[in-house]
């Protein structure tokens, strides 16, 4: 079935620095490929999405590139923040009548000043 | 500023007794979803609703029931409640049966059984 790899965390950055958390997916067809973050103590929110090969989500500054070759979302920042310390989900809308979000495990951003 | 609310917001239960949990939209989105969140495991669907009496089962959907009377509303219901689901759980919503929208989630439920 469909899955979506991430790499473990957590991932302590300062701040300035450059960020990318690996995303891989595995899915029959073309899915949506999406970011969410979660800041402590709420629900998670959308990032960013991109809905076929080629295209660039992009927001606050975050950017992932759908790859089909390499079957891959990797989130970037050039510049991290403080703020930006939260839990990171990859995720992918499958194609059934369900249209339910399958996501990765999550990775854990700290980034210290 | 969410059109969803989830409630509880915390809950701590007996082993054994049951316990219903509420999700409430004022989106009017057809498509209403239940996950529990754990360490290591992400988030995993429960169950979900494609609308008014519409339901079917997630990949962990034993111990679960869930009815959607209304198009507003969504409760997830834990039988008899056990101390593996001890959980965060989230309801999120969407609006439509296209593959790329997303999700808007709830604050989320912290259910502890003891």
């Amino acid at each position: 079935g469909d899955s979506v790899t991430q790499m473990e965390g957590p991932v302590t950055l300062s701040e300035e620095a450059f960020l990318t958390i690996n995303c891989t997916y595995t899915a029959t067809g073309y899915p949506s490929l999406f970011w969410y973050v979660q800041y402590p103590g709420e629900g998670l929110q959308l990032l960013l999405k991109a809905t076929k090969a080629d295209d660039k989500g992009s927001n606050k500054g975050f950017e992932a590139t759908y790859r089909k070759e390499t079957t891959s979302f990797h989130l970037e920042k050039g510049s991290v923040q403080v703020s930006d310390s939260a839990v990171y989900f990859c995720a992918l809308s499958g194609m059934d009548s369900s249209y339910k979000l399958i996501f990765g495990s999550g990775t854990r951003l700290l980034v210290r000043p | 500023d969410a059109g969803i609310t989830q409630s509880p917001r915390h809950k701590v239960t007996e082993t054994g007794t049951p316990v219903t949990l509420r999700c409430h939209q004022t989106e009017n989105h057809r498509y209403m979803y239940w996950y529990r969140q754990d360490p290591g495991h992400g988030l995993r669907l429960i169950h979900y609703s494609y609308g008014v009496k519409d339901t079917d089962k997630g990949e962990v959907s034993d111990g679960y029931s869930v009815s959607r009377s209304k198009t507003e509303d969504f409760l997830l219901t834990l039988e008899s409640a056990t101390s593996s689901q001890t959980s965060v759980y989230f309801c999120a919503i969407r609006p439509s049966g296209q593959a790329n929208y997303g999700y808007t989630f709830g604050s989320g439920t912290r259910l502890t059984v003891v």
